[in-house]
């Protein structure tokens, strides 16, 4: 099972912030927060990833609650390529186990001229 | 940049019929994942490499899936005695350190008739 919950649809202007939140209550001390975007007829492409310290890339910035119980991801000035699929995922990465992704529904983020 | 590579890109068979694909991750990746997704759900895990080692196998590769990384570069997925129910997006995935950061192909999408 996910252990996280998005909505399962979200709506932007182009040129505006999109925020997109995920809920994961049941987070463990050792795992990360990763979201993922999967845009129609493509592979998914890694976004960015984080702890417990809020994260910035070129992409997006991936803000933590301080308990860890949710984030969001912040793309600062959507555009129409950045529609595509959400996907909010959490692990570890360390450790004896060997990691996987488990992906959920993801939530679609539509960009709006 | 050479990313992850797949092939075919598209494949019709009948059922009943054996399938393969291929991946080519990128070169110096020792880590490479099959997923499988199906319309309007996120990627499953089906199977994990690290080299040439299968570490792990999801439940839903059944015994009509094998696949193989011989060498620890490129790696196929063979499905055999298709069922209309393989009818899916199969997407490669390699990583190296980092896990949790896979490099997804563009997918090979089965369609069985």
């Amino acid at each position: 099972d996910a252990k996280t919950t998005q909505p399962p649809s979200m709506d932007c202007a182009e040129g505006r912030a999109a925020n997109l939140p995920c809920n994961h209550s049941t987070i463990s001390g050792n795992e990360y927060v990763y979201w993922y975007r999967q845009i129609h007829s493509q592979g998914p492409q890694y976004i960015i990833h984080g702890l417990k310290n809020n994260e910035t890339n070129e992409m997006a910035s991936l803000i933590i609650t301080e308990d860890r119980k949710s984030s969001t991801l912040i793309l600062p000035h959507a555009t129409l390529r950045d529609t595509a699929v959400y996907y909010c995922i959490v692990g570890a990465i360390s450790g004896g186990s060997n990691y996987k992704l488990t992906f959920g529904k993801g939530t679609l983020l539509t960009v709006n001229p | 940049d050479t990313g992850v590579s797949q092939n075919p890109r598209h494949k019709i068979t009948k059922r009943g019929q054996n399938v393969t694909f291929r991946c080519d991750p990128i070169s110096e990746h020792n880590r490479l994942y099959w997923y499988r997704q199906t319309l309007g759900q996120g990627p499953e895990f089906l199977t994990y490499f690290q080299n040439e080692a299968q570490l792990e196998k999801s439940r839903l590769l059944s015994d009509r899936f094998s696949a193989e990384r011989p060498k620890g570069s490129f790696s196929t997925l063979e499905i055999q005695r298709t069922e209309q129910g393989d009818s899916a997006m199969y997407l490669c995935a390699s990583s190296f350190r980092d896990r949790g950061r896979e490099y997804f192909g563009p997918g090979t999408r089965l369609t069985v008739t």
